[in-house]
């Protein structure tokens, strides 16, 4: 398994309040990814980041900000969570430097709830 | 917008059977296409990835085709196992560089 770890893996949390998720690898790869999955929906890309402190929106950001301040570590961070942020996330990584079809690896992902 | 659809949503097979998984994409402008596997609680783990100039790539008893002409891929499974049994889900690499999956079809090889 690709060294990908999130954490926590299980949250519970009220609406309104901070969340910050943590991805961390050990793989060295350029490319980090957050997702969300959700019934009927897929997995659906929240942020990505290309380097340290390169990153970019994806199609569900609204609500979202992230921060990649070292190779290792991605930051998804919940300003104020609501109920429509309960899902299970995950981040995956890839190398792609010079490589375009190097795969996808995953985390085990968060799986946050907020009543 | 790129849209990729996977059917059947869900399947249940007897163990030994040969069966077909498919995806359908509405861009064809892709890097390339990928399968993963995912068990419950577990994240998705990487099965095949065909590059847009291929046209198949094969490991064991998995064979996955892709016709980007048409916006297809197929996922064929040979001679099922119980320990196949899992969601699988395909996944386009777009110009943009942005990964957009499919739903999923959840599989279920019955022993």
């Amino acid at each position: 398994d690709a060294g990908i770890t999130q954490s926590p893996r299980h949250k519970v949390t009220e609406t309104g309040t901070p969340v910050t998720l943590r991805c961390h690898q050990t793989e060295n790869h350029r490319y980090m990814y957050w997702y969300r999955q959700d019934p009927g929906h897929g997995l659906r890309l929240i942020h990505y980041s290309y380097g340290v402190k390169d990153t970019d929106k994806g199609e569900v950001s609204d609500g979202y900000s992230v921060s990649r301040s070292k190779t290792e570590d991605f930051l998804l961070t919940l300003e104020s969570a609501t109920s429509s942020q309960t899902s299970v996330y995950f981040c995956a990584i890839s190398e792609r430097t010079g490589n375009l079809n190097s795969p996808l690896h995953f985390g085990n992902g968060t799986r946050l709830t907020v009543t | 917008k790129q849209e990729v659809t996977q059917i059947p949503a869900a399947l249940s097979v007897p163990e030994g059977e040969n069966l077909v998984l498919n995806c359908s994409f509405t861009d064809s402008a892709i890097y390339n296409l990928q399968w993963f596997r995912q068990d419950p609680g577990k994240g998705l783990t990487s099965l095949l990835l065909i590059q847009s100039s291929q046209r198949e790539q094969t490991s064991g008893r998995l064979n996955a085709s892709l016709d980007k002409s048409s916006g297809r891929s197929t996922l064929y499974i040979a001679a099922s196992q119980p320990g196949d049994s899992a969601t699988y889900l395909c996944a386009v690499l777009e110009y943009g560089n942005k990964l957009v999956f499919g739903a999923g079809t959840i599989l279920r090889v019955k022993s």
